[in-house]
């Protein structure tokens, strides 16, 4: 099983261009997040959603889109990129929110 | 709202015993979480606490008071690859601290 896939491993983009960060697992889990992390400031949830067709914010949600047409993938778009959005960008899947989450290896991203 | 404290730093010796306290105060709590992440890689999965008491897995154990908001791990005999960060989360939403980061020196 490859657990959770995350692409690209790397990105670099200037402002105001929009991109996807996708991510997808294999686990059949329900429960999929989206968080960023930033030097000194731990890991901050963007939006998570409990199943397909189900999506709520986190709590630093703007500027990015998500949605769950399938079971299996999570992907997250930021609308208009901008330099406060540089940071490494993770995406984690569990069986629900109470169980053990497994993380991708990470996006870092760059805007210039 | 939901506040989650860690010390930021801590260092420690090998072969010593190290406690790293979590506090929280969160609107809803379903457990507690700890996480362990090396520099540059994912988080990985520590423990899980629902109920008040201790929790004991090899040379880590983690406690929690739902009735304090506190929360910590305990490593023992430590070793220099436990030099990481330990992130604390709360559910039901998943929030984190800010972590804590170790450095285990010989």
């Amino acid at each position: 099983n490859a657990g959770v896939t995350q692409t690209p491993k790397f990105q670099v983009l200037k402002t105001g261009q929009s991109m996807t960060l996708q991510c997808a697992q294999d686990m059949n889990h329900e429960y999929m997040s989206w968080y960023r992390q930033d030097p000194g400031m731990g890991l901050r949830l963007i939006h998570y959603s409990v199943g397909a067709g189900i999506t709520d914010q986190g709590e630093v949600p703007n500027g990015y889109n998500v949605s769950r047409s399938t079971t299996e993938d999570f992907p997250l778009r930021l609308l208009s990129a901008a330099p406060s959005q540089t940071s490494v960008y993770f995406c984690a899947s569990s069986r629900s929110g109470n169980q053990p989450q497994h993380f991708g290896d990470g996006t870092r991203l760059s805007i210039l | 709202g939901q506040n989650i404290d860690q010390p930021t730093e801590m260092t420690a010796t090998e072969g010593a015993i190290v406690q790293i306290n979590c506090t929280y105060q969160t609107s809803g709590f379903n457990g507690l979480f700890w996480y362990q992440q090396h520099a540059g890689e994912a988080p990985t999965f520590l423990s899980y606490n629902v109920l008040d008491g201790l929790e004991e897995k090899g040379r880590f154990s983690s406690f929690l008071s739902r009735s304090k908001g506190y929360s910590y791990l305990l490593l023992k005999e430590l070793q220099m690859k436990d030099s990481a960060s330990y992130l604390c989360a709360v559910t039901d939403k998943l929030i984190f601290g800010t972590g804590t980061r170790l450095q285990v020196f010989p």
